[in-house]
């Protein structure tokens, strides 16, 4: 089993909707936790991290469930420049080890 | 500002032949750890290191070696290129693991 596994998708959403991805992570002891957003054929980007207490830029929304082991990302309001590959990030093992889901492609249509 | 700055951007090997790809950050960042990505697969860890000296190994680490001599640097060497290690490969660096990753633009590799 992967140490950190997301719905591959694609999430198909109409301009404007609201989309949320899940992302689950099996070391309990993970303390550090991010979304990156990637485009086709480029790097991955920090999106945002995400905090205990929830935390909000913007339109996105970024929720950790430490009991369950899950972190959220809620995008309102889409837009058509959303379209990309969004890839959620637990800490491994140890705090250095940051493991990669596989990414969740969300492709947003006019 | 160069960032993580990776070369070459594309490379094509043949079985069995050696080579290194080069990482170098100007941020003065402690961790740096390089990724393969293949299609379906995301990111898949193969090494890392918390500072100069200091290395551990990833998910993937089976034929990769890697060195950390210097802060700025963090090569990733192949021992001997073989067709399953086609893919891109990043490499990224952070101020601690607090803070997320920046990445350099990826090294396409493909081994024939």
């Amino acid at each position: 089993r992967k140490e950190v596994e997301q719905d591959p998708g694609p999430f198909n959403v109409p301009e404007g909707a609201t989309v949320a991805f899940n992302c689950t992570y099996s070391n309990s002891a993970s303390q550090s936790f991010f979304w990156y957003r990637q485009d086709c054929r480029k790097e991955p980007k920090l999106l945002m991290s995400v905090y205990s207490s929830g935390n909000e830029d913007g339109r996105f929304t970024a929720q950790l469930n430490r009991a369950s082991q899950y972190i959220s990302l809620l995008i309102r309001d889409s837009k058509l420049s959303d379209s990309a590959t969004y890839l959620c990030v637990a800490g491994g093992s140890s705090a250095s080890k940051i493991i990669f889901g596989s990414g969740t492609r969300l492709s947003i249509r006019p | 500002n160069a960032g993580v700055t990776q070369t070459p951007k594309f490379q094509v090997l043949k079985t069995g032949q050696s080579m290194t790809l080069q990482c170098a950050q100007d941020m003065n960042h402690e961790y740096m750890s390089w990724y393969r990505q293949d299609p379906g697969m995301g990111l898949r860890l193969i090494h890392y290191s918390v500072g100069a000296g200091i290395t551990d190994q990833g998910e993937v680490p089976n034929g990769y070696n890697v060195s950390r001599s210097t802060t700025e640097d963090f090569p990733l060497r192949l021992l001997s290129a073989a067709p399953s290690q086609t893919s891109v490969y990043f490499c990224a660096s952070s101020l601690s693991s607090n803070y997320g990753y920046t990445f350099g633009s990826g090294t396409r590799l493909t081994v024939v």
